[in-house]
């Protein structure tokens, strides 16, 4: 069965430092995967994609994410976190069935950056 | 930008009543989703659709339903409402790769 997991509730980070949001996923075939972001009473937003290509993508607001095929992981990471950055953030991946697709999401990770 | 809309940010109903939640988005979408958000379980699918008058049965269909009358427009339905359906809902429009996201609906069931 195809899945996500984000090992963490809650990732605490100071201003300034590096921050890493783990997520590991779990599918048959190429794996299409998402980050999306939530800031407080807000929808979610989308901040970058994994389709093909190179293993660093680049997303908005800073942000990047590393696909490892090998350790099946795709964590979301910036260089020097922001106080804005303070938000719920989901890892998801596309599931294929019956000629569409579906998305399978995390359970999301908390990220609190603190000045 | 595409936008998606939702009816209602918040909305509080008895227990047994029939609850519509509206959905329309800007940008011809083909695709529709609607999820429940709660707290440690993340979001999951209710239904969906990839057509107009198109639906499948996502992960937790029992107690919804939905229409797609047109393009534009997908509406989640609780035929009668339950309080274990207390919830944030969030619609969100795909046409390939990324979805985009309504801001929600909290719904409180009395």
């Amino acid at each position: 069965a195809q899945s996500v997991a984000q090992p963490e509730d809650q990732v605490n980070v100071a201003e300034g430092n590096p921050l890493t949001v783990k997520c590991t996923y779990s599918v048959s075939g190429n794996p299409y995967l998402f980050w999306y972001v939530q800031y407080p009473n807000r929808g979610l937003q989308f901040l970058l994609k994994y389709i093909t290509g190179d293993n660093l993508v680049k997303g908005s607001y800073g942000f990047e994410a590393e696909f490892n095929k090998s350790q099946t992981s795709f964590h979301l990471k910036k260089p020097s976190a922001l106080v804005s950055d303070s938000a719920l953030y989901f890892c998801a991946v596309i599931r294929a069935t019956s000629g569409t697709y579906k998305y399978i999401f995390g359970t999301g990770t908390r990220l609190k950056v603190l000045a | 930008d595409v936008k998606v809309t939702q009816s209602s940010r918040y909305l509080v109903k008895r227990t047994g009543e029939k609850v519509f939640l509206e959905c329309v988005q800007d940008m011809d979408h083909e695709n529709m989703f609607w999820y429940r958000q709660d707290p440690g379980l993340g979001l999951r699918l209710i239904y969906f659709s990839y057509d107009v008058k198109m639906k499948e049965k996502g992960d937790i269909p029992e107690g919804y339903s939905v229409s797609r009358e047109k393009k534009e427009r997908f509406s989640l339905i609780l035929e009668s409402a339950s309080t274990n359906q207390t919830s944030m809902y969030l619609c969100a429009s795909s046409s390939r790769g990324e979805q985009y996201f309504g801001p929600g609906t909290r719904l409180t069931v009395t």
